[in-house]
């Protein structure tokens, strides 16, 4: 079982504070990672893709990958009641995307 | 923005039954997935289809499951012989390629009674 895990949470951070949010893999071949944002009841929505060692930013996230540690996180800067949510990592190895369990975040205004 | 199209919202079903998860991913899109969430739970992925073909299942996807693309549109999941377990929000995804964003239905919420 090729498996992503991530820190369960649930992760409660102050308005306007950063919300770090972390997942390791254990599938080496897995080639690119994927940070989505789920809303209670909804499907799915992308964030962040990354694929290679490093940060990638966009905006207020930024996602960082280290493959040879196989950890991949989620910086939220300034973040808003808005991003209150779960937040999934998923690796994808050839044609299937795994998940994580997802890490439910809170922000307080 | 284009969007994939998942029918019905929700679908009830007794044990045992036969039940088929319709869905119509983009048009231009050229890789179809289904993915599961029992309540609480992770997604969980089940099959991935391209070129008219299974490309990668996961060990849930067993023999009750099947997929097809019966006209170039349409793309569905049966499940032979419903059981309590299958109970679950249902996913389906598609995309351009295989590094092109993912795009997800808004699901079918399926109760096995």
């Amino acid at each position: 079982q090729k498996e992503v895990e991530q820190n369960s949470g649930p992760l409660s951070v102050p308005e306007g504070a950063i919300a770090s949010l972390n997942c390791t893999y254990s599938d080496r071949g897995s080639q690119s990672f994927f940070w989505y944002r789920q809303y209670s009841g909804k499907s799915p929505e992308l964030i962040m893709s990354i694929y290679s060692n490093g940060d990638k930013e966009d905006g207020r996230f930024t996602a960082q990958l280290n493959k040879a540690s196989q950890y991949v996180s989620l910086l939220i800067r300034d973040s808003q009641p808005s991003d209150s949510a779960t937040y999934l990592c998923a690796g994808r190895r050839r044609g299937d995307m795994r998940f994580g369990a997802g890490t439910r975040l809170t922000v307080k205004p | 923005e284009p969007e994939v199209t998942q029918t019905p919202s929700h679908q009830v079903t007794q044990m045992g039954q036969e039940v088929i998860l319709r869905c119509v991913p983009i048009s231009n899109h050229l890789y179809f997935y289904w993915y599961r969430q029992i309540l609480g739970q992770k997604v969980e992925f089940l099959v991935s289809f391209y070129n008219n073909e299974i490309s990668e299942k996961s060990e849930i996807f067993d023999d009750q499951f099947s997929v097809e693309r019966p006209d170039g549109s349409n793309f569905t999941l049966k499940i032979r012989s419903t059981k309590l377990e299958d109970s679950a929000m249902y996913f389906c995804a598609s995309r351009q390629g295989l590094d092109e964003k993912l795009f997800f239905g808004s699901g079918t919420q399926l109760s096995v009674l």
